[in-house]
């Protein structure tokens, strides 16, 4: 059982170009969120998802875009990528409404420098 | 500003002794959950606290949940070097089901 799997695991950008990092879940879960993760900041919020066609915004969610077209899939999208944007990004997915949607279950993580 | 407040931010200390982390808050939660982090990996769960006063243990692991569903503890009793990690501590109130995080506290266990 896979859980959450994220890629890539490391990547170098330069400042402006864009890039996707892509997390799937084969747990059926219906929450999905993303967050990034800075020295002595904890966990940031930046988007989440409640289900398939369903994204709301998080605690810092500017210069980044999401979409969630099936459950298993929550890509999370650098439009032009900034130097603040360095950091260590985790995918993670929770269960229902009804059930544990308050757990939840990470990736490995990304870690993204931007030069 | 910072929903959930975790102290100490780093603990340094030699095998044998015993510890506590704590996690509060000005918010009420339904529940609260504590989490795991080892370096180059994801968080991992360890527990989740529900009824305020709850306590639950998880063989060295103690946690407790404030009566008013506030705060909560982790006291670790004879810390091991395989307890080095980053403890976090994480909720959801105000009616969302998307859990936000404390800062962390940096354990480390020297042998």
């Amino acid at each position: 059982n896979a859980g959450v799997t994220q890629t890539p695991k490391f990547q170098v950008l330069k400042t402006g170009q864009s890039m996707t990092l892509q997390c799937a879940q084969d747990m059926n879960h219906e929450y999905m969120s993303w967050y990034r993760q800075d020295p002595g900041m904890g966990l940031r919020l930046i988007h989440y998802s409640v289900g398939a066609g369903i994204t709301d915004q998080g605690e810092v969610p500017n210069g980044y875009n999401v979409s969630r077209s099936t459950t298993e899939d929550f890509p999370l999208r650098l439009l032009s990528a900034a130097p603040s944007q360095t950091s260590v990004y985790f995918c993670a997915s929770s269960g229902t409404r009804l059930s544990g949607a308050n757990v939840l279950t990470f990736g490995a993580g990304s870690r993204l420098t931007v030069l | 500003t910072q929903l959930l407040e975790q102290s100490p931010q780093f603990l340094s200390i030699q095998e044998g002794e015993n510890l506590t982390v704590y996690c509060n808050s000005s918010s009420v939660f339904s529940s609260l959950q504590w989490y795991r982090q080892e370096p180059g990996e994801g968080p991992v769960l360890l527990v989740t606290v529900v009824t305020g006063g709850e306590v639950k243990k998880l063989k060295r692991l103690t946690f407790q949940f404030g009566d008013a569903r506030k705060d909560s503890s982790l006291h670790i009793t004879a810390a091991q070097p395989g307890d080095t990690g980053l403890y976090l501590c994480a909720g959801a109130s105000g009616g969302s089901y998307i859990p936000t995080f404390g800062r962390g506290t940096s354990l480390i266990v020297h042998p």
